[in-house]
């Protein structure tokens, strides 16, 4: 059971729009920033966002983040059959002091 | 270009150890701490700890302590996992990656394509 909560799955169509979100406390995202990576299957994760919501090079401006309070979100706009990819969230937890992942959302594009 | 590169597969015996690499090249070596995280089959990530690579102090996250030992050669800019007395449940994908950021926000950038450390009988 990861401390960050993401939606195990979700699925959209081709051009449209998704959020997944990632869920987390006072300890966590509200008092540190937010990363997410992409996973294809079999390969290694890739950043997709860090410091909440910058993107480094190279990735499309299609994947925005913002965070708010507890919680961050991961929109990915005009979607494309190769954003099928499980998206993890993640953050330092500064009770813990680790850095914390979220339980992966899988998202297929249909 | 920015690349963390590891080590092959390994099949391990229960009670054996295992070391896998992680060897950095196109930027320097000791600027940035490495992080080990361990992905189960069919699980979410899992982040084990890093290790400052101009210092050699590991720091280790609970669970990973004890059987768990992260090292360097910085003369080859390689950071190294060694895991003692494996059990199956240290079957796994481990990975390196670069830790950025700074004092409570950090992040990972480049991350290696994983080592697969199958622990059977």
């Amino acid at each position: 059971q990861s401390v960050l909560t993401q939606p195990p799955s979700l699925s959209a169509a081709p051009g449209q729009k998704v959020t997944i979100s990632c869920s987390g406390s006072s300890s966590n995202i509200g008092n540190s920033y937010v990363f997410w990576c992409q996973q294809l299957p079999g390969t290694a994760p890739k950043l997709l966002i860090y410091d909440n919501s910058k993107r480094p090079s190279g990735v499309p401006d299609r994947f925005s983040g913002s965070k708010s309070g507890t919680s961050a979100t991961l929109d990915i706009t005009g979607l494309q059959t190769e954003d099928e990819a499980a998206y993890y969230c993640g953050t330092w937890d500064s009770s813990l002091g680790a850095i914390l992942f979220g339980g992966g959302t899988k998202l297929t594009v249909l | 270009q920015v690349q963390l590169v590891q080590s092959g597969s390994e099949l391990k015996k229960p009670g054996a150890s295992v070391k896998v690499s992680c060897k950095a090249s196109g930027y320097s070596f000791t600027n940035y701490a490495i992080n080990w995280v361990r992905q189960a089959p069919g699980q979410g990530h899992e982040w084990m700890g890093w290790i400052n690579t101009n210092t050699g102090n590991p720091a280790y996250a609970q669970g990973f302590t004890g059987r768990f030992v992260f090292s360097l050669d910085t003369s080859v800019s390689t950071a190294y996992l060694q895991i003692y007395s494996l059990k199956a449940e240290d079957t796994a994908m481990y990975y390196c990656a670069r830790r950025r950021g700074s004092s409570g926000f950090f992040y990972m950038d480049v991350w290696g394509k994983g080592t697969t450390v199958t622990v059977s009988s």
